[in-house]
Protein backbone atom coordinates (compact mmCIF):
# COMPACT_ATOMS: atom_id res chain seq x y z
CA UNK A 1 0.00 0.00 0.00
CA UNK A 2 1.56 3.43 -1.17
CA UNK A 3 2.32 6.12 1.90
CA UNK A 4 2.68 9.81 1.49
CA UNK A 5 4.81 11.17 4.07
CA UNK A 6 5.41 14.69 5.26
CA UNK A 7 7.04 16.00 7.60
CA UNK A 8 4.49 15.92 10.97
CA UNK A 9 5.36 19.48 11.88
CA UNK A 10 7.64 22.39 10.74
CA UNK A 11 7.78 26.31 12.58
CA UNK A 12 8.35 29.69 10.90
CA UNK A 13 8.85 33.43 11.57
CA UNK A 14 6.70 35.52 10.39
CA UNK A 15 7.84 37.25 7.29
CA UNK A 16 10.02 34.20 6.85
CA UNK A 17 10.14 31.14 4.04
CA UNK A 18 9.11 27.50 4.80
CA UNK A 19 8.80 24.83 1.96
CA UNK A 20 6.83 21.38 2.72
CA UNK A 21 7.41 18.71 1.06
CA UNK A 22 5.52 15.28 0.22
CA UNK A 23 6.90 12.29 -0.33
CA UNK A 24 5.65 8.75 -2.07
CA UNK A 25 7.10 5.76 -0.82
CA UNK A 26 6.83 3.62 -3.90
CA UNK A 27 9.40 6.54 -5.35
CA UNK A 28 9.79 10.00 -6.71
CA UNK A 29 7.07 12.44 -7.05
CA UNK A 30 6.73 13.13 -10.69
CA UNK A 31 4.18 15.68 -12.64
CA UNK A 32 2.13 13.05 -13.23
CA UNK A 33 1.12 12.32 -10.07
CA UNK A 34 -0.73 15.72 -10.34
CA UNK A 35 0.35 16.67 -6.74
CA UNK A 36 -2.89 19.06 -5.04
CA UNK A 37 -1.88 21.04 -1.80
CA UNK A 38 -4.80 21.78 1.06
CA UNK A 39 -4.91 24.07 3.44
CA UNK A 40 -6.88 23.06 6.43
CA UNK A 41 -7.92 25.13 9.56
CA UNK A 42 -9.39 24.17 13.02
CA UNK A 43 -13.24 23.15 12.35
CA UNK A 44 -13.16 23.95 9.03
CA UNK A 45 -13.25 22.37 5.16
CA UNK A 46 -9.47 21.70 3.82
CA UNK A 47 -9.35 24.17 1.10
CA UNK A 48 -7.28 23.58 -2.20
CA UNK A 49 -4.65 25.94 -2.75
CA UNK A 50 -2.47 23.97 -5.75
CA UNK A 51 -3.03 21.66 -8.30
CA UNK A 52 -1.07 19.62 -10.67
CA UNK A 53 1.82 20.36 -8.89
CA UNK A 54 2.09 23.90 -9.47
CA UNK A 55 -0.60 26.13 -10.25
CA UNK A 56 -2.52 28.10 -7.97
CA UNK A 57 -6.16 28.44 -7.79
CA UNK A 58 -7.72 31.86 -8.50
CA UNK A 59 -8.50 32.30 -4.64
CA UNK A 60 -4.89 31.65 -3.77
CA UNK A 61 -2.21 34.16 -2.74
CA UNK A 62 0.82 34.54 -4.63
CA UNK A 63 3.03 33.69 -2.09
CA UNK A 64 1.81 29.99 -2.24
CA UNK A 65 3.71 28.17 -4.62
CA UNK A 66 4.15 24.35 -5.66
CA UNK A 67 6.89 22.77 -7.09
CA UNK A 68 8.70 19.42 -7.37
CA UNK A 69 11.78 19.67 -5.17
CA UNK A 70 14.20 16.21 -4.92
CA UNK A 71 11.67 13.49 -6.15
CA UNK A 72 9.38 14.92 -3.94
CA UNK A 73 6.04 17.72 -3.90
CA UNK A 74 6.92 20.78 -2.34
CA UNK A 75 5.07 23.92 -1.04
CA UNK A 76 6.52 26.66 -0.53
CA UNK A 77 5.26 29.57 1.37
CA UNK A 78 6.92 33.03 1.46
CA UNK A 79 6.83 36.16 3.61
CA UNK A 80 4.63 33.86 5.99
CA UNK A 81 1.66 35.45 7.54
CA UNK A 82 0.32 34.77 11.13
CA UNK A 83 -2.96 33.50 9.35
CA UNK A 84 -1.13 31.07 6.94
CA UNK A 85 -1.13 29.03 10.66
CA UNK A 86 -2.67 25.52 9.49
CA UNK A 87 -2.75 22.01 8.92
CA UNK A 88 -0.95 21.22 5.07
CA UNK A 89 -1.99 18.17 3.42
CA UNK A 90 -1.00 17.09 0.09
CA UNK A 91 -2.84 14.40 -2.19
CA UNK A 92 -0.63 12.34 -4.56
CA UNK A 93 -2.77 10.55 -7.55
CA UNK A 94 -0.89 7.12 -7.74
CA UNK A 95 -3.25 5.59 -10.67
CA UNK A 96 -6.29 4.55 -10.27
CA UNK A 97 -6.37 5.93 -6.53
CA UNK A 98 -5.25 9.41 -5.16
CA UNK A 99 -3.24 9.15 -1.42
CA UNK A 100 -3.47 11.97 1.14
CA UNK A 101 -0.46 12.95 3.50
CA UNK A 102 -0.57 12.57 7.13
CA UNK A 103 0.04 16.38 6.90
CA UNK A 104 1.89 19.34 8.07
CA UNK A 105 1.12 21.51 11.19
CA UNK A 106 2.88 24.87 10.38
CA UNK A 107 2.99 26.83 13.61
CA UNK A 108 3.59 30.79 12.84
CA UNK A 109 5.85 31.85 15.32
CA UNK B 1 -21.21 30.03 -8.52
CA UNK B 2 -20.36 26.73 -7.95
CA UNK B 3 -21.79 24.70 -4.73
CA UNK B 4 -21.50 21.28 -3.81
CA UNK B 5 -24.39 20.93 -0.81
CA UNK B 6 -24.28 17.43 1.43
CA UNK B 7 -27.04 15.76 3.14
CA UNK B 8 -27.10 16.45 7.13
CA UNK B 9 -25.67 14.97 9.83
CA UNK B 10 -25.61 11.09 10.47
CA UNK B 11 -26.28 9.22 13.43
CA UNK B 12 -26.36 5.18 13.02
CA UNK B 13 -25.71 1.95 14.39
CA UNK B 14 -23.07 -0.84 14.20
CA UNK B 15 -23.99 -2.87 10.88
CA UNK B 16 -25.77 -0.01 9.43
CA UNK B 17 -25.95 1.59 6.13
CA UNK B 18 -25.89 5.34 5.25
CA UNK B 19 -26.14 7.82 2.37
CA UNK B 20 -25.11 10.79 2.05
CA UNK B 21 -25.83 12.73 -1.01
CA UNK B 22 -23.83 15.50 -2.80
CA UNK B 23 -25.46 18.11 -5.13
CA UNK B 24 -23.70 20.24 -7.45
CA UNK B 25 -24.72 23.54 -9.30
CA UNK B 26 -23.08 26.16 -10.85
CA UNK B 27 -21.68 23.90 -14.11
CA UNK B 28 -22.06 20.99 -15.94
CA UNK B 29 -22.38 18.04 -13.81
CA UNK B 30 -20.90 16.05 -16.42
CA UNK B 31 -17.80 17.45 -16.44
CA UNK B 32 -16.40 16.29 -13.78
CA UNK B 33 -15.35 13.75 -11.25
CA UNK B 34 -17.02 13.51 -7.84
CA UNK B 35 -14.68 12.49 -5.16
CA UNK B 36 -15.54 11.41 -1.55
CA UNK B 37 -13.03 11.74 0.75
CA UNK B 38 -13.43 11.36 4.94
CA UNK B 39 -11.76 12.57 7.73
CA UNK B 40 -11.93 11.36 11.42
CA UNK B 41 -10.85 13.13 14.34
CA UNK B 42 -7.65 14.39 14.40
CA UNK B 43 -6.73 12.26 11.67
CA UNK B 44 -5.69 12.98 7.96
CA UNK B 45 -8.45 13.00 5.25
CA UNK B 46 -8.67 9.97 3.80
CA UNK B 47 -9.55 9.29 -0.10
CA UNK B 48 -11.83 6.51 -0.33
CA UNK B 49 -13.09 6.62 -4.00
CA UNK B 50 -15.11 8.26 -7.31
CA UNK B 51 -17.26 8.42 -9.99
CA UNK B 52 -16.86 10.03 -13.37
CA UNK B 53 -20.40 11.93 -13.21
CA UNK B 54 -20.65 11.34 -16.99
CA UNK B 55 -20.39 7.72 -17.70
CA UNK B 56 -20.52 6.37 -14.04
CA UNK B 57 -17.17 4.64 -13.76
CA UNK B 58 -16.11 4.17 -10.44
CA UNK B 59 -12.98 3.52 -8.28
CA UNK B 60 -12.77 2.76 -4.72
CA UNK B 61 -10.03 2.59 -1.81
CA UNK B 62 -9.05 -1.05 -1.85
CA UNK B 63 -10.15 -0.65 2.75
CA UNK B 64 -13.48 -0.18 1.34
CA UNK B 65 -14.47 -2.17 -1.55
CA UNK B 66 -17.47 -4.52 -0.96
CA UNK B 67 -19.03 -1.83 1.75
CA UNK B 68 -18.60 1.25 -0.60
CA UNK B 69 -21.11 2.36 -3.53
CA UNK B 70 -21.14 5.28 -5.55
CA UNK B 71 -23.51 6.88 -7.68
CA UNK B 72 -24.93 9.64 -9.40
CA UNK B 73 -28.01 10.56 -11.01
CA UNK B 74 -27.40 12.93 -13.98
CA UNK B 75 -30.65 14.53 -13.71
CA UNK B 76 -30.42 15.58 -10.63
CA UNK B 77 -26.97 17.35 -10.59
CA UNK B 78 -26.55 14.89 -7.78
CA UNK B 79 -23.64 11.97 -6.95
CA UNK B 80 -24.45 9.14 -3.60
CA UNK B 81 -21.88 7.56 -1.66
CA UNK B 82 -22.99 4.59 0.46
CA UNK B 83 -21.35 2.98 3.09
CA UNK B 84 -22.91 -0.27 4.53
CA UNK B 85 -22.13 -2.68 7.87
CA UNK B 86 -20.51 0.82 9.07
CA UNK B 87 -18.16 -0.11 11.97
CA UNK B 88 -16.99 2.14 15.14
CA UNK B 89 -14.23 3.44 12.42
CA UNK B 90 -16.20 4.66 9.92
CA UNK B 91 -17.19 7.81 12.13
CA UNK B 92 -15.65 10.93 10.50
CA UNK B 93 -16.43 13.51 8.33
CA UNK B 94 -17.02 12.62 5.15
CA UNK B 95 -16.84 15.50 1.97
CA UNK B 96 -17.53 15.33 -1.42
CA UNK B 97 -15.06 17.16 -4.21
CA UNK B 98 -14.83 17.92 -7.84
CA UNK B 99 -12.37 17.22 -9.96
CA UNK B 100 -12.06 18.33 -13.85
CA UNK B 101 -12.36 15.06 -15.25
CA UNK B 102 -9.13 13.36 -15.62
CA UNK B 103 -7.46 16.50 -14.94
CA UNK B 104 -6.26 16.42 -11.74
CA UNK B 105 -7.59 19.87 -10.90
CA UNK B 106 -9.36 19.80 -7.57
CA UNK B 107 -11.57 22.61 -6.89
CA UNK B 108 -14.63 22.72 -4.54
CA UNK B 109 -16.08 20.53 -2.66
CA UNK B 110 -19.04 19.95 -0.05
CA UNK B 111 -19.47 21.13 3.53
CA UNK B 112 -18.85 17.87 5.04
CA UNK B 113 -20.95 15.42 6.48
CA UNK B 114 -20.66 13.94 10.10
CA UNK B 115 -21.34 10.11 9.95
CA UNK B 116 -21.14 8.63 13.71
CA UNK B 117 -21.25 5.45 13.96
CA UNK B 118 -22.49 4.40 17.51
CA UNK B 119 -24.32 1.83 19.55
Amino acid sequence: QTVVTQEPSLTVSPGGTVTLTCAFSTGAVTNIHWANWFQQKPGQVPMPLIHTTNNRHSWTPARFSGSLLGGKAALTLSNVQPEDEAEYYCLLHDPPLWVFGGGTKLTVL
Amino acid sequence: QVHLVQSGTEVKKPGASVQISCKASGDIFTKYGIHWVRQAPGRRPEWIGWINADNGDTQYCPSLQGRLTITRDTSASTAYMDLSSLRYEDTAVYFCARELFASGIFDYGGQGTLVTVSS
